[in-house]
């Protein structure tokens, strides 16, 4: 079956850096997302990754291992705005994205 | 302006009743989704559409219906509304020449069914 995993909340203070995980089975692969979504709000679009390794873009990186079904989210520098839920989505065979629940990040100060 | 919109943002209704959302959107793109969020669920596809003349069930279509107007319109339709359509809604888009084929959301309706 298809599934994507990330940790449901995760938490962490002004300044710091956090790294968030995703981990995913689809049937066929075409590429690995992360959206930011604050509350109530739509996802923004953040990064994509098809290949191997990582793509930095400011104060967030995005991870792919496609051989292990892995990605990481990595936030540096972290500002209070960063309070948001980040979800991981897996594109199959079929470009549909898979979504993961979003991990909820509480940044404190 | 936004270049994704959905109307209305907010509805409440009543069981049984036919509701329309309606997303339109000025990027000039080809595809258009709908999904729903609840929470502690990841989104999920209602359907989707490629160009004008394509429709496609995606993952929970069973409740609902979509019109595709033309390319920048795409309404989700509810027959007969249940509580358990209580959720929140997003149209979304992409671009047929984009190579990564990237989803732009709409700022999303909250739909509430009594």
């Amino acid at each position: 079956g298809q599934n994507i995993d990330q940790p449901t909340e995760m938490t962490a203070t002004e300044g710091a850096i956090v790294q968030i995980n995703c981990t995913y089975q689809t049937s066929g692969f075409n590429g690995l997302f992360w959206y930011q979504q604050h509350a109530g709000e739509a996802p923004t679009f953040l990064s994509y990754n098809v290949l191997d390794g990582l793509e930095e873009k400011g104060r967030f990186s995005s991870f792919l291992s496609r051989s292990k079904g892995y990605s990481y989210l990595l936030l540096k520098e972290l500002q209070m705005k960063d309070s948001a839920s980040y979800l991981c989505a897996s594109m199959d065979s079929n470009y549909q994205l898979i979504w993961g629940a979003g991990t909820k990040l509480i940044i404190k100060p | 302006d936004a270049d994704v919109t959905q109307t209305p943002r907010n509805r409440i209704t009543k069981t049984g009743k036919r509701i329309m959302l309606e997303c339109s959107q000025t990027k000039g793109h080809d595809r258009m989704y709908w999904y729903r969020q609840d929470p502690g669920l990841g989104l999920r596809l209602i359907y989707y559409s490629f160009d004008v003349k394509d429709i496609n069930k995606g993952e929970i279509s069973d409740g609902y219906s979509v019109s595709r107007q033309a390319q920048a319109k795409f309404s989700l339709s509810l027959e007969s509304a249940i509580p358990n359509q209580t959720a929140l809604y997003f149209c979304a888009t992409s671009d047929l020449g984009d190579s990564t084929d990237t989803q732009y959301f709409g700022p999303g309706t909250r739909l509430t069914v009594l």
